[in-house]
């Protein structure tokens, strides 16, 4: 089985000052691993995947295998960030089954 | 290029009512997901069609909800009757890849409320 874990639901964070949104995940193969961002009134959207090694707004995230992690990390948080992140995992092979972790909302204090 | 549509955007029934959710996926798009996502929780998948046959549902509670997905393409999410816990944002979301790395992209949500 596959599982997403955001223990944060709320994380506060001063405007300029570093972020960092944790998830780890379980699953036996080799997973991919997806950060989606819902701003307000708006949709679910992608925001970065591992494979693709990329920033994106600023935002990077580092797969770590042994830690079984996938933190997202900012190093100057902005106003615009403030959003839902949903950290979520997709089996390698076969049917793409994505999971979803809880979300852990951004808030970002001006 | 037009996004995931789904429809309505809001429904208020009462307990043990019924309702039904439509989605129009991107064009091309062969992968469609159905997700429940409760307030506080995430996303939460109920089914997921490739083409128009079932890859998964294995959390769809089927006493209850039934979808399909006819020609490929559209699809109806139905719930009879409905509980004071269905209360949700329906999500429909749909991607071009079978497997792998693929991107999902997601309509606006149905939400519905059961009163």
């Amino acid at each position: 089985a596959q599982r997403v874990t955001q223990p944060e639901k709320l994380l506060s964070v001063f405007k300029g000052a570093p972020v960092e949104l944790k998830c780890n995940y379980s699953y036996s193969g080799s997973p991919e691993l997806f950060w989606y961002v819902q701003y307000s009134r708006q949709r679910l959207q992608l925001l970065l995947r591992h494979i693709s090694r990329e920033s994106i707004k600023g935002f990077t995230a580092d797969l770590n295998k042994g830690e079984t992690s996938f933190h997202l990390k900012k190093p100057f948080a902005q106003e615009e960030d403030s959003a839902m992140y949903y950290c979520a995992l997709t089996n390698s092979g076969g049917y793409q089954k994505v999971t979803f972790g809880t979300g852990t909302k951004l808030q970002v204090i001006p | 290029e037009a996004g995931v549509a789904q429809s309505p955007r809001y429904k208020i029934i009462e307990k043990r009512q019924s309702v039904a959710f439509w989605c129009n996926p991107i064009s091309g798009h062969a992968t469609l997901y159905w997700y429940q996502q409760i307030l506080g929780q995430g996303p939460k998948l109920l089914i997921q069609f490739q083409n128009n046959g079932v890859v998964d549902d294995s959390q769809l509670p089927k006493d209850r909800f039934s979808a399909e997905r006819l020609k490929g393409v559209d699809s109806t999410l139905k719930i009879q009757p409905a509980k004071l816990e269905d209360s949700a944002v329906y999500l429909c979301a749909s991607s071009l890849r079978l497997a792998g790395t693929g991107e999902l992209f997601f309509g606006e949500g149905s939400r519905l409320t059961v009163l």
